[in-house]
């Protein structure tokens, strides 16, 4: 079945350094892949989407690269600041846009 | 941005009764509108899928007459949770798909709504 894992631990980072997170996935071969940020209560909010077809795609401090043939998608947010600090949610979809999220990675940025 | 609200964002219902959830895009048209669960510390979990005029696709191991979804119009769908308990208390949230952008699969969520079934 399909899987996707993200960085399963909380990743604490000091402000102005880069966090990069890390989402790999199993038996699934997606024609996109999204990043969300998600806060405490609230819904996922849309950051980036890349096709399959792209290595990579940038959106002011954020970066995301992904690898079809290692199956693994990075994201980076550059100059990390506290305001960064929520939770990343990687998701595979589909042509007819079902997505499948990972668990996603609690970022903690300290000033 | 597109904006999708959802009513209410939170409810608490007695065991037994059923719950209406509203998922709402207020500045676009969408084509579909899926509905996800999604429990404490865990990830979202799709339920359904829905498009406008035609019924629900539920996923595996969801149960489709005890979650209603009706999607009557290209900017409203509904999921009624029907004789609710404990075990569906839970955060629900909607996204839609806008039309047109071709090959654009961007979502946009709703905010959630907090059901807590005593």
């Amino acid at each position: 079945s399909q899987k996707i894992e993200q960085n399963s631990e909380a990743l604490n980072i000091q402000e102005g350094k880069t966090a990069t997170l890390t989402c790999n996935y199993t038996n699934y071969s997606p024609a996109y892949l999204q990043w969300y940020r998600q806060d405490p209560g609230r819904g996922p909010v849309f950051l980036l989407l890349i096709r399959e077809n792209e290595k990579e795609k940038r959106k002011e401090r954020l970066k995301v690269t992904f690898d079809t043939t290692l199956k693994q998608s990075l994201f980076h947010i550059t100059a990390s600041q506290p305001a960064d600090s929520a939770t990343y949610l990687c998701a595979l979809g589909d042509q007819g846009g079902k997505l499948i999220f990972g668990q996603g990675t609690e970022l903690s940025v300290k000033p | 941005g597109a904006v999708v609200s959802q009513h209410p964002s939170w409810v608490i219902c007695k065991s037994g009764t059923s719950v209406k959830i509203e998922c709402r895009s207020l500045d676009f048209q969408a084509t579909t509108m899926f509905w996800y669960r999604q429990f404490p510390k865990q990830s979202l979990m799709l339920m359904a899928t829905s498009n406008e005029g035609s019924k629900a696709t539920y996923e595996q191991g969801v149960e489709k007459d005890k979650f209603l979804i009706n999607h009557a119009s290209l900017t409203l769908s509904t999921l009624t949770v029907t004789s609710a308990h404990p075990e569906d208390s839970s955060f629900y949230i909607c996204s839609a798909m806008e039309i047109g952008t071709s090959g654009s699969y961007e979502q946009y969520f709703g905010p959630g709504t907090r059901l807590t079934v005593t």
